[in-house]
């Protein structure tokens, strides 16, 4: 089955400071996703990489998928405290349905 | 759309108590799905339905977990007896397609088993 690391763990930077997360798969990613959860909320997507190569980006987040489709990284540049939160990287499974990586706590200083 | 709509928000049961988690999906998604999230384990799929019928439930931990899905709007998960280590966040995604589509999450029902 596939497995998806993330790193780091967790994360505290001081607001302004840019950060990246990075997600590590075992199997080529065909689908890519980042999702941002709140504690004690539900999921929320971010952005969504296909394509060797790809990058998106949205406000201040950009995500990386690099050109082996085995690695993922989320940037976010000039932290504020509405980045805290908990940074999901999924990968589209077969049959359906995303596998999970553990997730980066990130926690940003004012 | 109000999204993915998931009750209750937070569940205290005792052990042995039966438990039952609602789910309404966005109009129009023909895939649900059911996910666990817990410390040790992260986010697991349970099942997922296409069409309102259920395709592979083989993430359901035991035979105490079953899911229905009896129309395009509803979806239940029940645990029959509930234990302890079934204390988890439970949510509830919903997608247009199954795969290389955004899933649409729910808030999640917080269950815990005393």
């Amino acid at each position: 089955s596939q497995e998806l690391e993330q790193s780091p763990q967790s994360l505290i930077v001081q607001e302004g400071k840019n950060l990246t997360i990075n997600c590590t798969s075992s199997k080529t990613l065909y689908g890519l996703y980042w999702y941002k959860q709140k504690y004690g909320e539900g999921l929320i997507f971010l952005m969504m990489l296909q394509k060797g190569g790809e990058e998106k980006s949205h406000e201040k987040i950009t995500a990386k998928l690099d050109e082996k489709k085995q690695q993922s990284s989320l940037h976010i540049t000039a932290s504020q405290p509405s980045h805290a939160g908990i940074y999901l990287c999924g990968a589209d499974r077969s049959p359906p349905g995303l596998v999970f990586g553990a997730g980066t706590i990130l926690r940003v200083k004012s | 759309d109000a999204g993915v709509i998931q009750s209750p928000r937070h569940e205290v049961t005792e052990m042995g108590q039966e438990v039952t988690l609602r789910c309404k999906p966005i109009s129009g998604h023909d895939y649900l799905f059911w996910y666990r999230q817990t410390m040790m384990r992260g986010l697991e799929l349970l099942i997922y339905f296409n069409n309102n019928v259920p395709i592979d439930d083989s993430g359901m931990p035991e035979d105490r977990f079953s899911a229905k899905m009896p129309n395009a709007s509803f979806s239940t998960l029940k645990i029959q007896p509930s234990e302890p280590r079934d204390s988890a966040v439970y949510f509830c995604a919903s997608s247009y397609h199954g795969g290389n589509t955004e899933a649409f999450f729910g808030q999640g029902t917080r269950l815990t088993v005393v």
